[in-house]
């Protein structure tokens, strides 16, 4: 099946500092990546849409300058929490799409931890 | 607002029953619903989607009912095993590629 690959999965740093996380689609070309966050013992949140060559699209309350969102090509999307402070620490998770007739195949997840 | 909801938590289930996981929606212009498993530490897992269109999808022990009269779906899983222990996620398209998550439901399947 599809292949996501999510890096890194485990991210610990001091606050202030910005953190990139990686999102690639490895034997398909993915269209539209998503990105997601999920706080402890709730749903997955939807923050953005990323498509290639084009600006992310944002969820209403999801800062964009906070949240930059990179989709350079159709294997690569990019998050990077600039400037991250404690209430930034959570799980996010990446996903793509070939089409919209086939399901979102998601990575492994990145734990954000900011001391 | 919710717009997608499974309101069990939890469910614990001998091995070789059935599973059956419920999950309702409140928006009607869903017209494309998928589940998802989740092991922690992981990203979901597809398992098994189901369109509008049709009322049941089936694939091995993993079947999907969908009653939209109703917003309501249930996964059921026949025979449950061991290894089918993990957090399942229902999730609804209303537009291409947003998906809108339920909270999940924690399964657990006894030996």
């Amino acid at each position: 099946g599809a292949v996501v690959s999510q890096h890194p999965s485990r991210v610990i740093c001091k606050s202030g500092t910005s953190v990139k996380i990686e999102c690639r689609s490895l034997d398909f070309q993915a269209t539209t990546m998503f990105w997601y966050r999920q706080f402890p013992k709730q749903s997955l949140m939807l923050m953005a849409t990323s498509n290639e060559g084009s600006k992310a699209t944002y969820e209403q309350g999801v800062e964009k300058d906070k949240f930059l969102i990179n989709h350079a090509s159709l294997t690569l999307s990019t998050l990077t929490v600039t400037s991250a402070h404690p209430e930034d620490s959570s799980f996010y998770i990446c996903s793509a799409s070939g089409d919209s007739d086939q399901p979102q195949h998601f990575g492994d997840g990145t734990r954000l931890s900011i001391l | 607002d919710q717009q997608v909801k499974q309101n069990s938590p939890s469910l614990s289930v001998q091995e070789g029953r059935i599973s059956i996981l419920n999950c309702d929606y409140t928006n009607s212009m869903f017209d494309y619903f998928l589940w998802y498993k989740k092991y922690p530490a992981e990203g979901p897992t597809f398992l098994i989607s189901i369109s509008s269109i049709k009322d049941k999808n089936e694939d091995g022990r993993f079947t999907v009912f969908l009653n939209k009269s109703a917003k309501h779906l249930s996964l059921h899983i026949v025979p449950s095993q061991p290894g089918d222990s993990a957090v399942y996620f229902c999730a609804a398209n209303g537009r291409v590629g947003k998906l809108t998550f339920g909270q999940g439901t924690i399964l657990t399947v006894h030996p």
